[in-house]
């Protein structure tokens, strides 16, 4: 059972614009929903997270908005340049567990 | 330092085989963790040690053994395994569970092991 779905699979899009990267989750005691991004040959690495009593988190270029009714959070990258090529996995989690659980991730691609 | 080091990078072994992977930190976390990734697909948990103690086990073939011998290092030996056992192993480590803990793992680069 997918508790965490993830779209798209893969994204193209030009240097300078906006990528958008959604997920849905289904269990409901989920309260951590962290971002990874990873390049080929290395391990994920945290990018930004968000606990639901946020809408929205911004770090710099990358912003995740949160809706709680509808158990959906998202990723913007803006300005997006060539060296955020890599995947990007969606997860969540109960913050005080050990357990995340990821989306099957979306592969972007920023053409110069 | 958030560095999870793992070695080898790379290791090819045979069906008959016995070798071992290794991960260290030194961030003071007290939880470690296993994952199997293929290719194109999200990590898939293996095993969690909390405080040095083996505490999640999800259904992973007994021919993939995990050992925590002190909180800063986690190793899985391999025995007997199968060639569709070739993938990216990463190990992370967090903060132990609890409250006030957040779930934050901080993942090594992985081992990419293959299986002849």
């Amino acid at each position: 059972q997918q508790q965490v779905k993830q779209s798209p699979q893969s994204l193209i899009v030009q240097k300078g614009g906006i990528s958008i990267i959604n997920c849905a989750y289904e269990n409901t005691a989920f309260d951590y929903f962290p971002w990874y991004q990873q390049f080929p040959g290395k391990g994920p690495a945290l990018l930004i997270a968000i606990r639901p009593d946020v809408s929205e988190k911004k770090e710099g270029r990358f912003t995740i908005s949160f809706n709680k009714s509808a158990k959906q959070f998202s990723l913007h990258i803006m300005d997006s340049q060539p060296g955020d090529s890599a995947t990007y996995f969606c997860a969540a989690s109960k913050a005080a567990g050990n357990k995340l659980t990821f989306g099957g991730g979306t592969r972007v691609l920023v053409k110069p | 330092d958030t560095e999870v080091t793992q070695t080898p990078k790379h290791l090819v072994m045979g069906m008959t085989n016995k070798k071992s992977l290794k991960c260290e930190q030194h961030m003071g976390h007290r939880a470690m963790y296993w994952y199997k990734q293929k290719a194109k697909k999200p990590p898939e948990l293996m095993f969690v040690y909390s405080y040095e103690k083996l505490s999640i086990n999800e259904s992973v073939p007994s021919r993939f053994s995990p050992e925590c011998p002190n909180s800063s290092l986690l190793n899985l030996h391999l025995h007997a395994l199968q060639p569709e056992d070739s993938a990216l192993y990463l190990c992370a480590s967090s903060q132990a569970p609890g409250l006030l803990a957040k779930n934050i793992q901080y993942f090594g680069a992985g081992t990419r092991l293959s299986v002849l």
